[in-house]
């Protein structure tokens, strides 16, 4: 069955350090995509990332990053210099082929790791 | 323009009172998703509508009822509610939904925190 795992519940930093955020993920098929998306205590929803399961490839968007690797099922968010309006909790998840609903993919969650940027 | 609203932000309603949740978006997102969130949880996905048929009903009771007037809006009909049917709801859209071609990020709105009394 699919499944994402984030072990980190809560990860607390001062200011200006890196920090990486874990992500571990369950799936039987070939073909499949991650994402990552950030959620501020305004309780929005941001998308940060798609990566699909045939890209191993890894992004850096000015701060951010992510490794991904394939032979670990891992898809590790790692930011750099952190900054208070880092502080949301972050969820990873997956999408697959779900057999509940046919042909359909549905977003798979991890429970989502709280980040506390302090100053 | 990349973004979803919604409306009301925040809602407190009785057990026994109607109302109704909307979304709208103008990305020409063809998919268009209702959430659940509960505090310290990731969204449960209640309802799918793609080209404005509902696709996926996630066993959502019926005191929830969705609509899609058109592509653009999204509108969450509420009956009859009980107090843990508190929670943030949360809409999104994406470009298109389902199939075995790649997947869509979904974009979502910022919600409307729901308290029933």
């Amino acid at each position: 069955a699919q499944k994402v795992t984030q072990a980190q519940t809560e990860i607390s930093v001062v200011e200006k350090e890196d920090v990486t955020l874990d992500c571990v993920y369950e799936t039987r098929d070939t073909t499949y995509y991650l994402f990552w998306y950030k959620q501020p205590p305004s309780g929005e929803l941001v998308f940060l990332i798609r990566r699909n399961s045939f890209d191993e490839q890894n992004e850096i968007s000015g701060r951010y990053s992510w490794n991904f690797q394939k032979s670990t099922s891992s898809f590790n968010f790692t930011i750099t210099a952190s900054q208070v309006v880092d502080s949301a909790v972050y969820f990873c998840a997956l999408s697959d082929l779900s057999t509940n609903a046919g042909n359909n993919r549905k977003l798979i969650w991890g429970l989502g790791t709280s980040l506390a940027v302090n100053p | 323009d990349t973004e979803v609203t919604q409306t009301p932000k925040h809602l407190v309603m009785g057990m026994t009172n109607k109302k109704s949740l909307k979304c709208e978006q103008h990305m020409g997102h063809r998919a268009m998703y209702w959430y659940k969130q509960k505090a310290k949880k990731p969204p449960e996905l209640m309802f799918v509508y793609s080209y404005e048929k509902l696709s996926i009903n996630e066993s959502v009771p019926s005191r929830f009822s969705p609509e899609c007037p058109n592509s653009s809006l999204l509108n969450l009909h509420l009956h009859a509610l009980q107090p843990e049917d508190s929670a943030l709801y949360l809409c999104a859209s994406s470009q298109s939904w389902g199939g075995l071609a790649s997947y869509n990020e979904q974009f979502f709105g910022p919600g409307t925190r729901l308290t029933v009394l």
